[in-house]
């Protein structure tokens, strides 16, 4: 079975710089990874999805990249609605059923 | 506009069972996906399982036997049944619409079993 590993745990980012969050499949996803974010007491958000498609509204500050087993998220330009909790999830073995753990952006 | 509108809060004592509902509106019911994922308290995201377009189910292997998953296309509205609860299914259930990945969500459910 396909594991996902996030990391790190927790990133710190001051408003306005960089986030490279990454993601790495324990065996070969091609490029079928999406990526969601989640606020506190809200339910998740696509944000990303075929590694690279941004999801209808994801604003282009948010841009995804990776094949195979490793995966990067990059929010250019941190905005402060940004900061959230961000997963990413298999979508090359069906049914998709694995996320990996996640990645907290907080401010630094 | 796509929604998923889900049912209230449940509080449920050990061994009962529970019934969540997703009511889906704006978009045509019968030709999507359903999943069902939950999240305990300060936890990730698990996926629990799917009802297909034709009303076939797939579960996660460590719920089988206790979930059942199925649909009414009358309402479209779909049910997650979650039976001889713990402690630990205590969690935020969250229906979400999609084949391999999820576009749109519920705002979930929170079922507490104590």
């Amino acid at each position: 079975e396909i594991a996902l590993t996030q990391s790190p745990a927790t990133l710190y980012v001051s408003p306005g710089e960089v986030a490279t969050l990454s993601c790495r499949a324990s065996q070969s996803i091609n490029n079928n990874l999406a990526w969601y974010q989640q606020k506190p007491g809200q339910a998740p958000r696509l944000v990303m999805y075929g590694a690279s498609t941004r999801a209808t509204g994801i604003p282009a500050r948010f841009s995804g990249s990776g094949s195979g087993t490793e995966f990067t998220l990059t929010i250019s330009s941190l905005q402060s609605e940004d900061f959230a909790v961000y997963y990413c999830q298999d979508h090359n073995n069906w049914p998709p059923k694995t996320f990996g753990q996640g990645t907290k952006v907080e401010v630094k | 506009h796509v929604q998923l509108v889900q049912s209230a809060a449940e509080v449920k004592k050990p061994g009962a069972s529970v019934r969540v509902s997703c009511k889906a509106s704006g978009y045509t019911f019968t030709t999507n996906y359903m999943h069902w994922v939950r999240q305990a308290p300060g936890q990730g995201l698990e996926w629990m399982g799917i009802i297909n377009p034709s009303g076939g189910t797939g579960y996660a292997q460590k719920l089988k036997g206790r979930v059942t998953m199925t649909r009414d296309t009358s309402t479209s509205t779909v049910y997650m049944e979650l039976s001889s609860l713990r402690s630990e299914d205590t969690a935020v259930y969250f229906c979400a619409r999609g084949e391999d990945y999820f576009d749109f969500w519920g705002q979930g459910t929170l079922v507490t079993v104590s």
